[in-house]
């Protein structure tokens, strides 16, 4: 089945700083590739996502970037603020769309 | 447009009794999925459901655990004598379509089993 591993574990910038998270994927049929947010204690929220047609994307201060043939993707945070401190998880679905695989989750702490 | 809903947000539970966790999906959402998050750990997968079936039912433990999603009515994840090990953060979320794309998260419900 599809593993995912995800680096850093943790995460410490300073406000203003650009925070970045890779992860990989073994499951190479895997074709879409969403981002979580979760602050403690609440749901995780969808931020972005991408499928594997594009290579890049970008909403405002987050960008994703997929390499298909080394089967990694990254998750880029420019300008960061207090607020973007939270746990961030990537995962990616199987081409079925049954289901998806997390990474382990990246701490980030962004001090002002 | 209401999000996706979960009941109860906390549930505490003696070993060996049952719990039982419901979730509606968001209007017009039919594919329902089930993950359940140790503490400091990731989500893990449990089954998808669509209504009245289940298509992938790979993440499930094999005994105790069991999921229906009816026609009518919430999702219902079923665990029966638990034990301290099921302890967790269960999450369901829902999609629109099947065949992949975005799916979104229910607050979840905390188990806690003493």
């Amino acid at each position: 089945g599809e593993n995912v591993e995800q680096h850093p574990s943790t995460l410490s910038v300073q406000e203003g700083d650009s925070a970045v998270i890779k992860c990989t994927y073994s499951d190479s049929a895997s074709n879409y590739f969403p981002w979580y947010k979760q602050e403690l204690g609440k749901r995780p929220q969808l931020i972005i996502d991408i499928r594997s047609n594009v290579g890049e994307k970008k909403d405002q201060r987050i960008a994703v970037t997929l390499n298909k043939t080394a089967k990694h993707f990254s998750l880029h945070i420019t300008e960061t603020q207090p607020e973007d401190s939270a746990v961030y998880f990537c995962a990616a679905q199987d081409a079925a769309g049954n289901k998806l695989t997390f990474g382990g989750g990246t701490r980030v702490l962004v001090k002002p | 447009n209401a999000g996706v809903m979960q009941n109860p947000r906390h549930l505490v539970r003696r070993r060996g009794q049952e719990a039982r966790l419901r979730c509606s999906p968001m209007k017009g959402h039919s594919h329902v999925y089930w993950y359940r998050q140790l503490p400091e750990e990731g989500l893990k997968f449990m089954v998808y459901l669509q209504k009245e079936n289940i298509i992938d039912e790979s993440g499930m433990p094999k005994e105790r655990f069991s999921a229906e999603f009816p026609k009518e009515g919430p999702s219902i994840l079923r665990i029966q004598q638990v034990v301290r090990g099921d302890s967790a953060a269960y999450f369901c979320a829902s999609s629109p379509r099947a065949g992949g794309g975005e799916q979104y998260f229910g607050p979840g419900t905390r188990l806690t089993v003493t």
